[in-house]
């Protein structure tokens, strides 16, 4: 069963509009939340994160929100940019050890110009 | 400083070949993995490495080995390659600081297919 998802494998946004990116989560253990990047023929890339004792950070254009009794996060970036056209994906980590983040399907990003 | 360092790049073998991909990191990280990514799938966990010297199994471990060789390096070894491991496969490391979130540092990635 999937722990973390995201439902929306696609989202189209116009140049210069609010991105709304969508993620929930099943498991109550999760202490961290973090967004990657990712662009074709590279590495994910971290974008921003949020602990589980917060509702909000924010970094530049990019705001990350959690509500953590619907279990739900998402992310917010304002204003889209074309360069923000990428595979976004939504990771979590029960902060206990060193074990892997466990990864949403990821939702692909294009900003229309 | 080169981050996290994946070879080979591309790979093609046939059923039954085997192969390692290699890893490296120079940021002196303690915790290192392999992930997988399919089509339409998020990362999924193979194996992970909390420390020099110690190897866990991830969410799809099946049809793959690992060795922590030192602290910079982490390689992946599919003895038999099978035509359900074409995937493209991503390592990363990461500091994992006590009581802090675990931002991976990931590599470039190996795009692997097996005929």
């Amino acid at each position: 069963d999937q722990q973390v998802k995201q439902n929306s494998p696609s989202l189209s946004v116009q140049e210069g509009r609010i991105s709304i990116l969508n993620c929930d989560y099943t498991n109550s253990m999760f202490d961290y939340f973090l967004w990657y990047k990712k662009y074709p023929a590279e590495g994910p890339t971290f974008l921003i994160s949020i602990s589980s004792i917060k509702d909000k950070n924010e970094d530049g254009r990019f705001t990350v929100f959690l509500n953590k009794s619907a279990k739900h996060l998402s992310l917010h970036i304002v204003p889209s940019q074309p360069g923000d056209s990428a595979v976004y994906f939504c990771a979590a980590d029960s902060g206990g050890g060193a074990d892997g983040l466990t990864f949403g399907k990821g939702t692909h990003l294009i900003i229309q110009p | 400083n080169a981050g996290v360092t994946q070879t080979p790049k591309f790979q093609v073998l046939k059923t039954g070949q085997s192969m390692t991909l290699q890893c490296a990191q120079d940021m002196n990280h303690n915790s290192m993995y392999w992930y997988r990514q399919d089509p339409g799938m998020g990362l999924r966990l193979i194996y992970y490495s909390a420390s020099e010297g110690t190897t866990d199994k991830g969410e799809v471990p099946n049809g793959y080995n690992v060795s922590r060789l030192n602290k910079r390096e982490f390689s992946l070894r599919l003895e038999s390659a099978a035509p359900s491991q074409t995937s493209v496969y991503f390592c990363a490391s990461s500091a994992h600081p006590v009581g802090s979130y675990n931002e991976q540092f990931f590599g470039p990635g190996t795009r692997l297919t097996v005929l």
